[in-house]
């Protein structure tokens, strides 16, 4: 079935510095969402993007869709103490295919 | 309500025993979703419903998972015979309508602990 891998498991970063998360899938995707998940909380919606190639921004937040439709990032700039948490990535539309997270800590 | 909400918030049972846990959507939802997120790992889908019917009942684990949603609206999630490793998160979400293009809102989740 459908896989989609996360990459880093986890990131530390100084308050300030930039951050990125990478998530790939095995397969091509019709649209991929963000979600992005407190400590404690439930998993939040950020974003959508459905077009190959397609960027969008909240923000300091970056989103972008490969031109391939299988692989997708999200860029933070400037990462504030509010930005901790666990970023996922899910793709395969019902039935989502959630990647494991990448859990960023903000140290300020 | 203001958003999804899932009863009870904690649940610690015997293994062998049953056990059922609730989700309500957001009214007019007519979309239902259970995941079930096991500690560092992304929810993991296990059933959607459209309306009453279950559209899609592809990722339960096995027979001793069910789930209703009798009046469109309530979903309930049966777990008989639990067993230790049925214990995680089990998440709810809803959106206005099934569909891949569709933001799906998550209720808190019900932590379900078999002893």
């Amino acid at each position: 079935g459908q896989q989609v891998m996360q990459i880093p498991q986890y990131q530390h970063v100084q308050e300030g510095e930039d951050f990125t998360t990478y998530c790939n899938s095995s397969t091509t995707l019709s649209n991929i969402q963000w979600y992005k998940q407190r400590p404690g909380g439930h998993p939040v919606f950020l974003i959508q993007l459905v077009k190959s190639g397609e960027v969008k921004k909240q923000k300091r937040l970056t989103f972008q869709f490969g031109e391939a439709k299988k692989n997708s990032s999200l860029h933070i700039t400037a990462t504030q103490t509010t930005d901790v948490g666990t970023y996922f990535c899910a793709g395969g539309g019902n039935k989502l295919v959630f990647g494991a997270g990448t859990i960023l800590r903000v140290k300020s | 309500g203001a958003g999804v909400s899932q009863t009870p918030s904690n649940k610690v049972t015997e293994k062998g025993k049953y056990v059922e846990l609730r989700c309500d959507p957001i009214s007019g939802h007519t979309a239902l979703y259970w995941y079930r997120q096991s500690l560092g790992q992304g929810p993991e889908f296990l059933i959607y419903f459209q309306g009453t019917g279950a559209a899609d009942d592809s990722g339960l684990p096995n027979d001793r998972f069910f789930a209703v949603r009798p009046e469109g609206s309530v979903s309930t999630l049966k777990i008989q015979r639990t067993e230790r490793g049925d214990s995680a998160v089990y998440l709810c979400a809803s959106s206005s309508i099934a569909g891949p293009y569709n933001e799906q809102f998550f209720g808190p989740g019900t932590r379900l602990t078999v002893l």
